[in-house]
């Protein structure tokens, strides 16, 4: 079955450290790939997404990520962390085939805490 | 511009009563998504409807649940005689859907917190 795994379920870091967060998805065929952050209180937004191109996609407030099809990942990096990225981070997949009908599959989600 | 709307934000049912959960799309979306997120877990998906049409139900528990999204009007998840197990948070997304360049973004609402006592 296809399916999305977060490795981290749990992040703390202080403000300026860097941030990676990982995102494995089970899937052999063509996929779009997206981080969405919920902050405390509020709804689901979309921080970046990948459809195809250049592997390396950057995205709102300084994220950026990496797709890499060899090891099935999509990590979602930030070189410097804010106390305001205090969040819970969800990766989602869209799988492409004849099953497919635009549903995402979700990871768990890491929820980072960031300490000022 | 509105995004995706849902009501109410918090819904409090006893066991064995209905729950009804409104969702009404970003304006032009013809598609919506809804998604349940237990404690503790990520988000599932679990029904996917188009005007009048319900496209992808693959995941939708088989008894109690249904869900509709008709011409006029919000999207309405329905769930009949409550059980403990149903507490969770639902979301609905909505999309443009296909034919347009954005189609395979999804905008998420803010979600509809229910607890059965």
């Amino acid at each position: 079955a296809q399916s999305v795994s977060q490795h981290n379920h749990h992040v703390i870091l202080s403000e300026a450290a860097s941030l990676e967060l990982g995102c494995n998805y089970s899937y052999g065929g063509t996929v779009n790939l997206f981080w969405y952050v919920q902050y405390p209180g509020q709804h689901l937004q979309l921080l970046l997404k990948y459809f195809s191109g250049d592997p390396l996609v950057k995205g709102i407030k300084g994220f950026e990520a990496e797709f890499i099809k060899s090891k099935f990942s999509f990590n979602l990096r930030k070189p410097s962390v804010q106390w305001s990225d205090t969040a819970e981070y969800f990766c989602a997949v869209k799988t492409h085939g004849s099953s497919n009908t635009g549903k995402l599959i979700f990871g768990q989600g890491t929820t980072l805490q960031v300490k000022p | 511009n509105a995004g995706v709307m849902q009501n109410p934000r918090h819904l409090v049912r006893r066991r064995g009563q209905e729950a009804r959960l409104r969702c009404s799309p970003v304006k032009g979306h013809s598609h919506v998504y809804w998604y349940r997120q237990l404690p503790e877990e990520g988000l599932k998906f679990m029904v996917y409807l188009q005007k009048e049409n319900i496209i992808d139900e693959s995941g939708m528990p088989k008894e109690r649940f249904s869900a509709e999204f008709p011409k006029e009007g919000p999207s309405i998840l329905r769930i009949q005689q409550v059980v403990r197990g149903d507490s969770a948070a639902y979301f609905c997304a909505s999309s443009p859907g296909t034919g347009n360049p954005r189609g395979d973004e999804q905008y998420f609402g803010p979600g509809t917190r229910l607890t059965v006592t």
